[in-house]
């Protein structure tokens, strides 16, 4: 069974138009993480959720913002989204906020911009 | 911070090879290493992992090897067979920071 659930797992949006994707999970786990992976590269941590406890990464644009309204979930919202936000968004979760802790990812929104 | 190198960034093997990726890590803080496959389309999961505390772990025909002096660790596929296709990452984590991921290896197995 999945563990951290994406949705949707494709979402075309326009040039402009906010946009929000969706990540739950069944693990109870403290943290939430959001990346943003484009082709051909590695995953690119956004900001993550330790508890309600909001981090943001230092060279993540303004235009990212997240909500986590529960332990269960987490939403990426994009308020106006550009041609280069075109990527696969991945949500992931770990018990803990200490390095040692597997993270376990979902399955990721693929994010087309036209 | 923490920033993670990993080499080949392609890797082109015969079925029944063995494949071997490697990365190096900066913080000598890091303590926790796991390797991700990743299908096309799919998220990352976790193949292996390994902590400071280790030198090698196995699993099946999955191998990992860490050197902290060196800071560099490896990941080792043995009997390589078609399914194991797909973009590996290495990651480093210190301890209380954020994962890190090396830039991806992409292993194709040639039937």
């Amino acid at each position: 069974d999945a563990m951290v659930i994406q949705n949707p797992r494709y979402q075309v949006t326009q040039f402009g138009k906010p946009v929000t994707l969706s990540c739950s999970q069944t693990l109870n786990h403290n943290v939430m993480y959001w990346y943003q992976q484009k082709s051909s590269q590695a995953p690119k941590l956004l900001f993550h959720y330790y508890d309600k406890d909001f981090n943001n990464e230092a060279d993540t644009p303004d235009n990212f913002q997240s909500r986590r309204p529960n332990t269960s979930f987490c939403f990426l919202d994009i308020r106006s989204p550009g041609l280069g936000d075109a990527a696969m968004y991945l949500c992931a979760t770990s018990a803990l906020k200490s390095g040692d802790t597997e993270a376990f990812f979902g399955q990721g929104t693929r994010l087309t911009v036209v | 911070g923490e920033n993670v190198e990993q080499h080949p960034s392609t890797l082109s093997v015969q079925e029944g090879d063995s494949a071997v990726i490697k990365c190096t890590y900066s913080d000598s803080a890091s303590n926790y290493f796991p390797w991700y496959k990743q299908e096309l389309g799919k998220g990352p999961q976790l193949i292996i992992d390994i902590r400071s505390n280790v030198g090698e772990k196995k699993d099946q025909r999955i191998a990992v090897t860490l050197n902290k002096t060196a800071k560099h660790f490896s990941l080792h596929i043995t009997e390589t067979q078609p399914e194991d296709s797909a973009v590996y990452f290495c990651a480093a984590s210190p301890f209380n920071n954020d994962m890190r991921f090396g830039a991806g290896t992409r292993l194709t197995v040639k039937p």
